[in-house]
């Protein structure tokens, strides 16, 4: 069984677009996370969500926003899709040492 | 920005030559861990440093943290084509955050 899993693993979506990621985790962690990685490679942190507490990067525009229908699974959705949008979104979950990451979402905005 | 750095941002060896990545926080850690990212795939967990001046071997990886903890370091020993990736060190900032550096490319030339 697959511990951390993205659905799905391309999106191929048009600017003002809304659409959403799933990620489900079945290791019974308690903290999941939300990374964006440019073309660059950088690993952005863009929410962590733990026992219900929602910590957002202050530089995550609004129109992305994490819903986490229970403890093993944190979904992300964005509104209005802009090309800068496009990268690759992680998610990942951790215990109280590593971080597991899913297998990546491939956004793309044209 | 990005608050953990890491140097340099791309190398390229042959293979058979050594590699160092280094990293670097702007604030004290308490732990600091590796991981490793193929081309394509997911960060993978290398492993994690707890203790001030602590070195650990994977084989041919060479795990350092500095004695201030604010500083590590990743070396591998006669690199092979296996080893091409982005390592990446990363570790716990503010609040439940988890911060990665900004990742080291290494390719491999046979």
């Amino acid at each position: 069984d697959t511990a951390v899993s993205q659905t799905p693993k391309y999106l191929v979506t048009q600017m003002g677009n809304d659409k959403s990621i799933k990620c489900e985790q079945n290791l019974g962690h308690d903290t999941m996370y939300w990374y964006k990685q440019d073309s660059k490679k950088f690993l952005k942190i863009m929410f962590s969500y733990n026992n219900k507490e929602l910590i957002i990067n202050e530089t995550v525009p609004n129109r992305f926003s994490p819903k986490s229908p229970d403890k093993a699974h944190l979904n992300l959705h964005i509104n209005s899709l802009e090309l800068g949008d496009s990268a690759v979104y992680f998610c990942a979950s951790r215990s109280t040492t590593e971080a597991f990451f899913g297998q990546g979402t491939r956004l793309t905005v044209v | 920005g990005q608050q953990v750095m890491q140097i340099p941002q791309y190398q390229h060896v042959q293979e058979g030559e050594d590699f160092t990545t280094y990293c670097n926080s702007s604030t004290t850690l308490s732990n600091i861990q590796w991981y490793k990212q193929r081309p394509g795939g997911h960060p993978v967990f290398l492993i994690q440093l707890v203790k001030s001046g602590e070195v650990k071997k994977q084989k041919r990886l060479t795990f350092q943290f500095g004695e201030a903890k604010k500083n590590s370091s990743l070396h591998i020993t006669a690199t092979q084509t296996t080893d091409v990736g982005t390592y990446f060190c990363a570790g716990p900032l503010a609040g439940n955050q988890f911060y990665f550096g900004t990742g080291t490319s290494l390719t491999v030339i046979p």
